[in-house]
């Protein structure tokens, strides 16, 4: 059982650079999510989607694009790096509502 | 604007005692509240949750309570255990965002 699982699991970018991080899940889940985690600011609401083909802002998506083109992969790019995004970025998906979200392992990420 | 708090950015208790845990939300809206546990290194895994309907759902040692009126929300661990040194996490849906507190580090020592 795989549940969610994130893509790379380290990354080192230079300012300016892109990449893009991908979160897969295999439990069918509509409702998938990106958060970034940093010192003193708990898990930020980046995008989210609700369901194929759908995305949605969240609480910090400026500098982020995201995609969710099959409904088990959610993919979230950073067109041109900045230092300010150095952090720690999860992917959580959940089935139904009200139900509890499931998170991935986590990617962290260093732009120098 | 931060929509759910924890005020307390750590907390240490002895092996044994209660740890309680503390969370406040502005947003009457939110509707559903859950709990997640973060080790180092690794992602949040869930805990326990309410339904705003409730004021108290309980799970083997750990309890959540829910104030709608204080828009306010405790976890209680008993008897705390070394293993639940973690950072604790309080969450709340709203319609679809689930938004998350900054959290609390728990310490249980011996």
């Amino acid at each position: 059982n795989a549940g969610v699982t994130q893509t790379p699991k380290f990354r080192v970018l230079k300012t300016g650079q892109s990449m893009t991080l991908l979160c897969a899940q295999d439990m069918n889940h509509e409702y998938m999510y990106w958060y970034r985690q940093d010192p003193g600011m708990g898990l930020r609401l980046i995008h989210y989607s609700v369901g194929e083909g759908t995305t949605a802002k969240g609480e910090v998506p400026d500098g982020y694009n995201v995609s969710r083109l099959k409904k088990q992969n959610f993919l979230l790019g950073l067109e041109s790096a900045a230092p300010s995004q150095t952090s720690v970025y999860f992917c959580a998906s959940r089935g139904s509502a009200n139900t509890e979200a499931f998170f991935g392992q986590g990617t962290r990420l260093t732009v120098v | 604007d931060q929509q759910v708090k924890q005020n307390s950015p750590s907390l240490s208790v002895q092996e044994g005692r209660i740890s309680i845990l503390n969370c406040d939300y502005t947003n009457s809206m939110f509707d559903y509240f859950l709990w997640y546990k973060k080790y180092p290194a690794e992602g949040p895994t869930f805990l326990i949750s309410i339904s705003s309907i409730k004021d108290k759902n309980e799970d083997g040692r750990f309890t959540v309570f829910l104030n709608k009126s204080a828009k306010h929300l405790s976890l209680h661990i008993v008897p705390s255990q070394p293993g639940d040194s973690a950072v604790y996490f309080c969450a709340a849906y709203n319609t679809d965002k689930l938004i998350f507190g900054t959290g609390t580090r728990l310490q249980v020592f011996p």
